[in-house]
């Protein structure tokens, strides 16, 4: 499975925007970029996926780079509630991995008040 | 609520108990799967169904046992389990087939071995 790199911690201050990046410089043709969070005591969350095209839905914007190398979750205003583990993680679309999720670390995210 | 409820939340048990730990998906979905989530390491991906039939198991012991009735509810069985075992349990459900479907997940139970 392709791989991503993220940092493993950000901060934030609360209704500033958050740019999170991910490398994932061995991207195929056909995995989807999927990012999740996870919030303290909970199951992870899905946010919102892409293949090349940046996309926008109701809780954030993904970023993707022209190469596909690297993309960008942008939380416009981030709050109180947006304190989490963010996943970035690719999806094969074909073969038999049947769009499993392979999770890394994740970049744990504070927000301030 | 995110459409995926496990039971229970909080599982605490001897090396030698027999327990079970159950899902159950109300959005029509038809892949279940089940993954651990360990303390100070990523989740981990232990067996995935499809239409009931499973398709994938990731080299997991032999004394988590699951299984799938039918496209709505996933179980996993316990037996003789040891303290590593110790962890969150995780239950999640999606659309068969592509990369572009989102997984649903539960809350979890939390796994105590003592």
């Amino acid at each position: 499975d392709a791989k991503t790199t993220q940092p493993n911690s950000m901060e934030s201050n609360e209704e500033e925007p958050v740019h999170l990046p991910c490398n994932h410089s061995t991207i195929s043709g056909t995995d989807y970029i999927h990012w999740y969070r996870q919030l303290p005591s909970q199951g992870p969350e899905y946010v919102i996926h892409g293949l090349t095209s940046n996309v926008n839905n109701r809780m954030a914007s993904l970023a993707i780079a022209e190469d596909r190398k690297s993309s960008t979750l942008i939380l416009h205003r981030a709050t109180l509630r947006d304190a989490a583990v963010y996943y970035c993680i690719l999806r094969d679309v074909g073969g038999t991995s049947y769009g499993k999720l392979t999770f890394g670390q994740g970049t744990i995210l504070t927000v301030h008040p | 609520e995110t459409g995926v409820t496990q039971t229970p939340r909080h599982l605490v048990m001897g090396m030698t108990n027999k327990k079970s730990l159950k899902c159950e998906q109300h959005l029509g979905h038809n892949a279940m799967y089940w993954y651990k989530q360990s303390a100070k390491k990523p989740l981990e991906l232990m067996f995935v169904y499809n239409f009931k039939e499973q398709t994938e198991n990731n080299s997991v012991p032999s004394r988590f046992s699951p299984e799938c009735p039918n496209s709505s509810h996933l179980f996993l069985h316990l037996h003789t389990l040891q303290p590593e075992d110790s962890a969150l349990y995780l239950c999640a459900s999606s659309q068969v087939g592509t990369g572009r479907q989102p997984q649903h997940f539960g809350d979890g139970t939390r796994l105590s071995i003592l």
